[in-house]
């Protein structure tokens, strides 16, 4: 079945470092791939998505590349703030008839000044 | 303003006492789901609707019930908790898929509900 994972955390960075989350996944046919971010005392929110290989999908200055020839979705950002410290969960949905989302189980990012 | 609303936000209650999470959306969505939240074990696929009387069971439906009576509203029933059940639980929406074109989730701002 399909499976997504992401790197352990917690992740721990200072004001303006250079952010790498790495996610990878295994999906038969051709998956849509989302970053989500879940902010304390919330639920998840879409950051960004890409549907076909080689799309970057982009939002709020993070990217991720969408590499099937790795298997790969990794989030980038060039210079993370404290407001960016939040839980940040990978996702892969086929398009299959169902429209299920399989989730990794999220790494923690803490900013500090 | 498009949203998820779940109730309660907070939820403490005893083993065998039956219980019910709402969930509502207001932006038209057919597909509705709910997910727990674990630690080590991120989100875990309850159950889902793929529209108004359509439910089917997700990862984890041993211990839950759902209806879709109308397409707003998606509960969360819990005939009799136990305490493995205290976990945080999230109810998310998102149009049908229509094609290759994947609706990503909108979600609620979670229930953390303890069993003891």
């Amino acid at each position: 079945g399909d499976s997504v994972t992401q790197m352990e955390g917690p992740v721990t960075l200072s004001e303006e470092a250079f952010l790498t989350i790495n996610c990878t996944y295994t999906a038969t046919g051709y998956p849509s791939l989302f970053w989500y971010v879940q902010y304390p005392g919330e639920g998840l929110q879409l950051l960004l998505k890409a549907t076909k290989a080689d799309d970057k999908g982009s939002n709020k200055g993070f990217e991720a590349t969408y590499r099937k020839e790795t298997t790969s979705f990794h989030l980038e950002k060039g210079s993370v703030q404290v407001s960016d410290s939040a839980v940040y969960f990978c996702a892969l949905m086929n398009s299959g008839g169902y429209q299920k989302v399989t989730f990794g189980t999220g790494t923690k990012l803490q900013v500090i000044p | 303003e498009a949203q998820v609303t779940q109730n309660p936000r907070y939820l403490i209650t005893v083993t065998g006492k039956k219980l019910t999470v709402t969930c509502s959306q207001n932006m038209n969505h057919e597909y509705m789901s709910w997910y727990r939240q674990d630690p080590g074990l991120g989100l875990r696929q309850i159950y889902y609707s793929m529209n108004v009387e359509v439910t089917d069971k997700g990862d984890v439906p041993e211990g839950y019930k759902v209806s879709r009576k109308e397409k707003r509203n998606f509960p969360l029933i819990l005939e009799s908790p136990s305490p493995n059940q205290t976990s945080l639980y999230f109810c998310a929406s998102s149009f049908r898929n229509r094609g290759l074109l994947n609706s990503p989730l909108h979600f609620g701002n979670g229930t953390r509900l303890t069993v003891t």
